[in-house]
């Protein structure tokens, strides 16, 4: 049991350049989260699935995207990244019953 | 959701009980109290919730006003691996409100030998 993985770990980027962020459960869950976390500072949404199939905008959706797979599965796509989207990004997933969070180990990505 | 409102700091001895307050004036009947930690950067860990009623666990107690304007973490012997940043949350439990939980700046918990 895994719980929630995160890939890749590590990722340096070019302003423009593109790439996606993995995440994973083998939890059953229903929900699932993405946030970024800037250098010391608190999470914010990004955006949020409740269920296989629905995603809705969280705090800070600006500058991304996101698709859930399938009920395993939700990632973070960056279609054209800025500095400022330099960051950690952490994925979650949601109990059903109390809506514990779990979260990832995170992706730390630098835009330069 | 409510928004909640946290020292940015506290330390604590090694062994000592370590309270860490948290108001949330503006909580609604529906929103529960979450507890969070995160230790240097790993991905936060969760480590208790409640409503109105106090509640406890293997990691530590949750106090909650009668009035539920405000609310206590009580880790009831920290550890130096308790150092960590605490957030406390308030949410809907609903499902249409998935993922409307904020996460503020939390208090970092230094715990010294």
């Amino acid at each position: 049991n895994a719980g929630v993985t995160q890939t890749p770990k590590f990722q340096v980027l070019k302003t423009g350049q593109s790439m996606t962020l993995q995440c994973a459960q083998d939890m059953n869950h229903n929900s699932m989260y993405w946030y970024r976390q800037d250098p010391g500072m608190g999470l914010r949404l990004i955006y949020y699935s409740a269920s296989e199939g629905t995603t809705d905008k969280g705090e800070v959706p600006n500058g991304y995207n996101v698709s859930r797979l399938n009920k395993r599965e939700f990632s973070l796509r960056l279609e054209s990244a800025a500095p400022s989207q330099t960051s950690v990004y952490f994925c979650a997933s949601v109990t059903g019953r109390s809506y514990e969070q779990y979260f990832g180990p995170g992706t730390r990505l630098t835009v330069t | 959701d409510a928004k909640t409102t946290q020292p940015p700091s506290m330390d604590c001895a090694e062994g000592r009980a370590a309270n860490l307050p948290c108001n949330h004036s503006t909580i609604s009947g529906n929103e529960y109290v979450y507890w969070y930690r995160q230790i240097h950067s790993q991905g936060p860990q969760y480590i208790i919730h409640g409503l109105k009623n106090n509640e406890t666990n293997e990691m530590a107690s949750l106090i909650i006003t009668e009035d539920r304007k405000s609310s206590t973490l009580i880790l009831p012997h920290a550890t130096l691996r308790d150092t960590a940043v605490y957030y406390c949350i308030v949410r809907d439990g609903g499902d249409t409100n998935a993922g409307k939980s904020t996460f503020g700046d939390g208090t970092t918990l230094t715990v010294k030998p």
